[in-house]
């Protein structure tokens, strides 16, 4: 167990909904990450918050966005969800925002039917 | 950001040591050299970092090139555990990490 929370575990939805990626880190850790793994694409970077503020960006769509929130929790939110938006959405944690080691949760997969 | 390159795949006898061998040719002086494994329906794991020196800990050893253009990562004995996807990935020491994944190389362990 990483100590990082991914919630939910599986999520199946229609195309060109929303849905929310609910992502808790491990605890005393500021720093969140983003990663999109699909078949085809790999690991994808997506974002980097780091104590609330965004840090780094990588290839994320704009119909995608995130936050992370004073408790340090952090969120994503896909809109207008394509077939291809399918994949594993990974979180990761760590303590500083440049750090040498960090915890991935479990994942959620989501499914766009 | 610099890119590594890694092969596909390889395969191991449980209990014989492993050497996954990465070339970063573009590699700058302030980037670490990252190994992450990804098990089956896992997200991936922290197995070892280094900068210039070689490292060792619990999990495996990291063998830096003097040139730092190539490392191998070094499994002392594989388990059938270590059956999984290995990345070997740069990051730089200033601003922020962007741990930008390649491909992997996929280990089969056999029994």
């Amino acid at each position: 167990d990483s100590g990082v929370t991914q919630t939910p575990k599986h999520l199946i939805t229609a195309t060109g909904q929303r849905v929310t990626l609910r992502c808790s880190p491990r605890s005393g850790d500021l720093s969140v990450y983003w990663y999109q793994q699909s078949l085809d694409q790999g690991l994808q970077f997506l974002i980097q918050y780091y104590n609330g503020e965004e840090r780094a960006k990588g290839n994320i769509l704009e119909r995608f966005s995130a936050q992370q929130f004073p408790d340090l929790h952090s969120e994503l939110n896909l809109s207008s969800l394509e077939l291809g938006d399918s994949a594993l959405y990974f979180c990761a944690s760590s303590q500083r925002v440049s750090d040498t080691e960090a915890f991935f949760g479990q994942g959620t997969r989501l499914t766009v039917v | 950001d610099a890119k590594t390159t890694q092969p596909n795949s390889m395969e191991s006898n449980e209990e014989e040591p492993v050497h996954l061998p990465c070339n970063h040719s573009t590699i700058s002086g302030t980037d670490y050299i990252h190994w992450y494994r990804q098990l089956p329906s896992q997200g991936p794991e922290y197995v070892i970092h280094g900068l210039t020196s070689n490292v060792n800990n619990r999990m495996a050893s990291l063998a830096i090139a003097e040139d730092r253009k190539s490392s191998t990562l070094i499994l002392h004995r594989a388990t059938l555990r270590d059956a999984a996807v290995y990345y070997c990935i740069l990051s730089r020491t200033s601003g922020t990490y962007k741990y930008i994944f390649g491909t992997g190389t996929r280990l089969k362990v056999l029994a």
